[in-house]
């Protein structure tokens, strides 16, 4: 069974950036899709989108909720089997607990996550 | 873009059975997850493709998917079965994970 583990939480600065990695241990990484989730305080759980790293950047290889494109980037190294969610231009309601969960992929879309990251806690403040 | 919709909170006696919603436009065409959350702790899947459960989960649990309304069906409560739940689909529309608002469910 594969473990994702993620990196320690953040503070962090309004119109800052931040950079959250979750390394994939003991199980597949490259063919499957690394999500990235993020949960506010209180609230229910928000997809920001996600990555296939055997396919990278590519064409489908990235997939973006609406609300988040153009300020969250994904990216994923296989050699370290470690993924990474970078979110732009933070402001305070950026904070929140950020998964990273593991899915799977079918030609007729992305399916269920079967594995989950601990979270990592994303403080915005001044 | 999809929505799926939850109702916010279900209450239920020890020993009987919760029944959670969720409601979309022809969901029924669509695979629904389910995955559970309690306090703390990170969401746990606890059925894939509207009735399928994975290894470790209870057969308490159970799924369908009919119409416009997917159920996730908890037979003989228990009081560690107190979670928040949420149902999510693929909006193959906009090519988007979709989450409903989840339902916290409280045992009595």
């Amino acid at each position: 069974q594969v473990q994702l583990v993620q990196s320690g939480a953040e503070v962090k600065k309004p119109g800052s950036s931040v950079k959250v990695s979750c390394k994939a241990s003991g199980g597949t990484f490259g063919n499957y899709a690394i999500n990235w989730v993020r949960q506010a305080p209180g609230q229910g759980l928000e997809w920001m989108g996600g990555i296939i790293p055997i396919f990278g950047t590519a064409s489908n290889g990235q997939k973006f909720s609406d609300s988040f494109k153009g300020r969250v980037t994904i990216t994923a190294d296989e050699s370290l089997t470690t993924a990474y969610m970078e979110v732009n231009s933070l402001r305070s309601e950026d904070t929140a607990i950020y998964y990273c969960a593991r899915g799977i992929f079918l030609s007729s879309g992305w399916g269920r996550f079967d594995s989950w990251g601990r979270g990592t806690l994303v403080t915005v403040s001044s | 873009s999809y929505v799926v919709t939850q109702p916010p909170s279900e209450s239920v006696a020890p020993g009987e059975t919760a029944r959670i919603t969720c409601g979309g436009n022809f969901i029924g065409g669509k695979s629904v997850h389910w995955y559970q959350q309690k306090p703390g702790q990170a969401p746990e899947l606890v059925m894939y493709d509207d009735s399928d459960r994975p290894s470790g989960v209870p057969d308490r649990f159970s799924g369908s998917n009919s119409g416009n309304t997917a159920t996730l069906t908890i037979s003989r409560v228990e009081a560690g079965d107190e979670a928040d739940y949420y149902c999510q689909v693929w909006d193959s529309t906009r090519d988007q994970v979709v989450f409903g608002g989840g339902t916290k469910l409280t045992v009595l």
